[in-house]
């Protein structure tokens, strides 16, 4: 059983530019949150994704973006790259029907690098 | 307050002995508290979570105390290993599965 999958692996984009992110949840999983995580802190919440719906989001500005597939695959999007955006960017799945059950599993992240 | 105050910042521990972290937290609204261990490169592995209707929770040498009254809750690792090096965040959210709230984190150093 795959856990969360997330592609690329590293990324470098110039500022200005734009990126998509991809996530694919745990077998089972409905429910896609994203995370940036800066070099030494904490995760921060972007926005959580559930049938194909944007249910909540973080103190993040409109510049990302996100997407959700029905096979509850999703993307985020950046748009005009700062420097600011250099981070790991985390992927946790997770299931609504798991009920109290419904904890958040993480992928490895993408590593972006805005130069 | 959205806050999650984590202490210390990083921890040095002898091989076989025990590793505290602390949290705290102001929104009483928060009801499920999880911790996540993070190796360099990897993205945070979930460990162990409580809810506030329990004081304690123990999985095998990780336990978690919380204090509901205090707001506050606590990592314990009994029997600490070289392999526990790591970075541990704690967490909080208003209910499992929605927007989770990390403190800073906690670069845990366990020497042989």
């Amino acid at each position: 059983d795959a856990g969360v999958t997330q592609s690329p692996t590293h990324l470098i984009k110039t500022r200005g530019q734009q990126v998509t992110l991809r996530c694919s949840p745990k077998s089972g999983h409905d429910t896609v949150s994203w995370y940036q995580q800066a070099l030494g802190q904490g995760p921060q919440f972007i926005f959580q994704y559930y049938e194909e719906e944007e249910r909540q989001r973080g103190n993040f500005p409109d510049r990302f973006s996100g997407h959700q597939f029905p096979n509850y695959s999703s993307e985020l999007n950046v748009n005009a790259l700062l420097l600011g955006d250099s981070a790991l960017y985390l992927c946790a799945s997770s299931s609504i029907l798991a009920g109290e059950g419904n904890e958040q599993f993480f992928g490895p992240g993408t590593r972006l690098t805005v130069l | 307050q959205q806050q999650v105050k984590q202490s210390p910042q990083s921890l040095i521990v002898q091989k076989g002995g025990i590793s505290i972290i602390n949290c705290a937290y102001e929104n009483t609204a928060f009801d499920y508290f999880p911790w996540y261990q993070q190796f360099p490169g990897k993205g945070p592995a979930l460990l162990i979570a409580i809810r506030p209707d329990v004081s304690e929770k123990k999985e095998g040498r990780f336990t978690i105390s919380f204090n509901k009254s205090a707001k506050q809750f606590s990592l314990h690792i009994m029997d600490s290993q070289p392999g526990d090096s790591a970075t541990y965040f704690c967490a909080a959210s208003n209910q499992a599965g929605t927007a989770l709230i990390f403190g800073k984190g906690t670069t845990l150093s366990v020497s042989s």
